[in-house]
């Protein structure tokens, strides 16, 4: 079974403090990992997906990379407005499987 | 370009009865997903529909079902309803079957009380 493994579960930061949030994962064949990121109330908003391991994608001030195990989405200088719920997802191969399994998020706190 | 609409927004239920909620997917997307997401839990899938035929399914009782019709519109369906089935529902669409990203609609809100 597909599982996926986020950390910290909170993260709080000072306005333009860079880190990175973590996303272990165990996969039967993956054929993509996702990460959404989810404001209060709203559904969540696409950000990447990344097929191979090796493969880095960049989007402003959000960086998602990924190894066979692992992904990470490294945020540089962070802003108030990142502040959001980050979800990691990974859709595996096996059989008919086209769901995608979702980690619990990361809460991302950004002060001014 | 429209994004995933799902009506209604909101929904209040009493345990015992049955609610349809209902996913518009983004024009030309075949392939429309459902997942339950709860602060326990987090997102979990209920199934997925491509083309009018339900082509997975999560780990639900049968109490939950869905429905696809011919302009790719979706329904899902919860009978007996209870305390527990109150959660946020996402629909999501894509254009394909290969690992592409999902759009998600904002959700609709039940509680059951």
């Amino acid at each position: 079974e597909d599982q996926v493994t986020q950390s910290p579960e909170a993260l709080r930061l000072q306005e333009g403090e860079s880190s990175s949030l973590n996303c272990s994962y165990t996969v039967s064949g993956l054929r993509g990992l996702f990460w959404y990121r989810q404001d209060p109330g709203k559904g969540p908003e696409f950000l990447f997906t990344l097929y191979s391991a090796g493969e880095e994608k960049e989007k402003e001030r959000l960086k998602a990379t990924l190894t066979k195990k692992e992904s990470f989405l490294h945020i540089t200088a962070p802003k108030p407005e990142d502040s959001a719920t980050y979800l990691c997802a990974v859709q595996g191969s096996a059989g008919a499987n086209s769901k995608l399994t979702f980690g619990k998020g990361i809460t991302l706190s950004v002060r001014p | 370009k429209a994004g995933v609409t799902q009506t209604p927004r909101y929904l209040i239920k009493t345990r015992g009865q049955q609610v349809t909620l209902s996913c518009s997917p983004i024009s030309g997307h075949r392939s429309v997903s459902w997942y339950q997401q709860t602060p326990g839990q987090g997102l979990q899938f209920l199934f997925e529909y491509f083309s009018e035929t339900q082509r997975n399914k999560g780990n639900f009782p049968g109490r939950f079902s869905g429905r696809q019709f011919s302009n790719s519109r979706s329904e899902m369906n919860v009978s007996t309803l209870e305390l527990g089935d109150s959660a946020l529902y996402l629909c999501a669409s894509r254009d394909g079957t290969g690992p592409y990203g999902y759009t998600f609609g904002s959700g609709t809100r039940l509680t059951v009380v």
